[in-house]
Order: structure tokens, then sequence, then C-alpha cells
């Protein structure tokens, strides 16, 4: 069955430094969002993203969050100079165009720490 | 804009039965469970749409009635394997289908 995939699974960065996560949705999927999860908190949505342009985004999706299709098979969020309190589990979804078929595929996230 | 679920959390001991609420202020198009388990994805279980419709997956059923404005989640005959975190992501329609998420409920199954 196919799957969306994350790279890396864990990444440890210093607060200040550029971070770039990666998403491989699913082949024929068209919608991607990034979702965002504090240890023990709930999921939060960040941003959607449809027809190579972002459709929606979260308060919390500031200038410092950017998204990309670059060769239409990844999906990448970057954050250009993390803070402290990025660190999260960060999950990459997407969905079928199908109207009838609204389930979001979630990857397996990227936890992120930040020092 | 957050639904709120309730309870925060609960406690059974195999085989007796659940039920979580998610509730929202807004007019909801559809509603989706989802559950996690410690340091993994959200797993999708089922989507609710608005029509007000029932739907079941083997022991863990669920409920939307779009007046309300309220879902619930019905776990019967609970699994140790049921235990985890269960969500409640709302889609108001009017959006490409971002989902809302409630805070969640802790759901811990005993033997």
């Amino acid at each position: 069955e196919p799957e969306v995939t994350q790279t890396p699974s864990h990444q440890v960065t210093q607060m200040g430094q550029e971070v770039i996560l990666r998403c491989v949705p699913i082949s024929n999927h068209l919608y991607f969002y990034w979702y965002r999860q504090i240890l023990g908190q709930k999921v939060e949505f960040l941003v959607s993203f449809y027809n190579n342009e972002i459709s929606e985004k979260s308060e919390i999706f500031d200038d410092q969050f950017s998204v990309e299709r670059p060769d239409g098979s990844n999906f990448t969020l970057k954050i250009r100079s993390t803070k402290l309190e990025d660190s999260a589990m960060y999950f990459c979804a997407s969905r079928d165009p199908d109207r009838t078929a609204y389930e979001q595929y979630f990857g397996p996230g990227t936890r992120l720490t930040v020092t | 804009q957050q639904p709120v679920q309730s309870p925060q959390a609960v406690i059974l001991r195999e085989g007796e039965d659940a039920v979580i609420n998610c509730s929202s202020s807004k007019a909801l198009y559809s509603v989706h469970w989802y559950r996690q388990k410690h340091g993994e994805a959200p797993v999708f279980l089922m989507i609710l749409l608005k029509g007000g419709e029932q739907k079941g997956h083997e022991k863990i059923s669920a409920s939307f009635n779009e007046k309300k404005q309220q879902s619930s989640l019905y776990l019967t005959a609970s699994q140790l394997s049921y235990s985890g975190t269960y969500f409640c992501g709302t889609e108001m329609g009017d959006s490409n289908y971002q989902l809302i998420w409630g805070a969640g409920t802790k759901l811990i199954i005993k033997p």
C-alpha cells in the first residue's frame, strides 16, 4: 500500500539554524499538508498546499516558514531561523483529489529538536 | 474554532465501553477521527460527512449530529490495542480540507 514518507526521522539543530524537512506524498495525491505536534499536545495545522501554491496557513506559519514542491515528488518545509519553541514532531500529510475520499494520509513524522 | 473534546482522559478495563465527544461552535462539513499511539503518527479511523451519518469500524463506531455540531466516537468491548490518544479533526467546508484538531482524549485500557 502506498504511504507518505518523511526524512529525516529525527533532526537536531542549533537555535538560529535553518532546517529543511522533507516529505514524499503518495504519488497521485494533490493536496499536501504540514502539521506539528509539540510533545504531549494536540496536532496543529501549519499549512495546506495545492496546485503549487499555499492554499491556507495558520497563525503559526509565519515568515520563518516556507514550503516548496521542488520536483513534483518532494514536498518540503523550511524553517529559516529555528527557535527553541520550534521543537516538535512535524507531520506531513497528503490527500487524494477524489472528492469522495477525504482521508488525509500521514507520514511517520520528523522529530525536530532545537538546542 | 478548535473543537472541544471530552473527556480529556478515560481509564477502562479491557472489555468496557467508552464514548468520546467532539463539539464545535461552528457549522461542520465533516468530522475525522484519528488514533495516535505514543511516538507514532495519527492513524485514520473514520470520516463522518455532513448529513448525520453513522459509521462503524469493527467495534469502533461514530455518529455525527450536524444540528448539534457534535460527533461521538463509541468504543465497545475495548481491547488493549485501543489504548492511545483519540483526536477529532473538523472541517468547515470553506477551506482546502484543512483539519482543525481537538486537544485529544487519552484512553488507557487496563487488562
